[in-house]
């Protein structure tokens, strides 16, 4: 089955400092990856998604993600915080066996201080 | 615009009693998807429709029904053998079963009394 875990359901980083969330997925094979971004009592914005090719992929606003086989890792990173990136982010992996619905990690709030 | 719409925004319920929460979509996408936020437990999918007419439980269906007469609108139903109603419900949209994009409604937030 596949299942993903989000390292750290708190990260607190000063504005203009690097952006890291972490992710990490199991699968029997390589999956879609996804980073969604929710601001409070709001739904889910795409940020980004790996689905083949280039593993650096690039998002909205100025956030990127780099998918690696072989630690079956999606990293979120962006290299300046802003104050309106306070939100909180979920990575998410497509299950196959079930024409690629989405399984989400339990999230990661991100709060940025000035 | 084309989008997601979920209504109401807060709703609250008393137990015993069933509930409705409303999902219409303007895209034009085949696939719906209904998911159950609670806090610090990521998003866990209750329902989804890949087509007109045709639905299948998630992964926390209990509790819950769905209908897909529509192709715009994927109604669930909360019913009084759900045990802990009180969430946050998210509704979503993709082009087709296999699409590898999700569009998400603004949420609707239950509170049972």
């Amino acid at each position: 089955a596949q299942s993903v875990t989000q390292l750290g359901s708190h990260v607190s980083v000063s504005e203009g400092a690097l952006v890291l969330l972490r992710c990490n997925y199991s699968s029997s094979v390589p999956p879609y990856l996804f980073w969604y971004v929710q601001y409070p009592n709001q739904g889910l914005q795409l940020l980004l998604k790996y689905t083949t090719g280039a593993t650096l992929v690039k998002g909205i606003n100025g956030f990127e993600a780099e998918f690696k086989k072989s630690e079956t890792s999606f990293h979120l990173t962006k290299p300046s915080a802003h104050m309106s990136d306070a939100a909180e982010y979920f990575c998410a992996v497509s299950r196959m066996e079930y024409g690629n619905k989405l399984v989400f990690g339990a999230g990661t709030i991100l709060r940025v201080k000035s | 615009d084309g989008g997601i719409t979920q209504s109401p925004k807060y709703l609250f319920r008393k137990e015993g009693q069933n509930v409705t929460l409303s999902c219409e979509q303007n895209l034009n996408h085949d696939a719906m998807y209904w998911y159950r936020q609670d806090p610090g437990q990521g998003l866990r999918l209750i329902y989804y429709s890949q087509i007109v007419n045709d639905f299948q439980k998630g992964d926390i269906a209990e509790g819950y029904s769905v209908s897909r007469e529509k192709k715009e609108s994927f109604p669930l139903t909360v019913t009084s053998a759900q045990k802990n109603p009180t969430a946050f419900y998210l509704c979503a949209s993709s082009i087709s079963a296999g699409s590898d994009e999700q569009f998400f409604g603004p949420g609707t937030r239950l509170t049972v009394l």
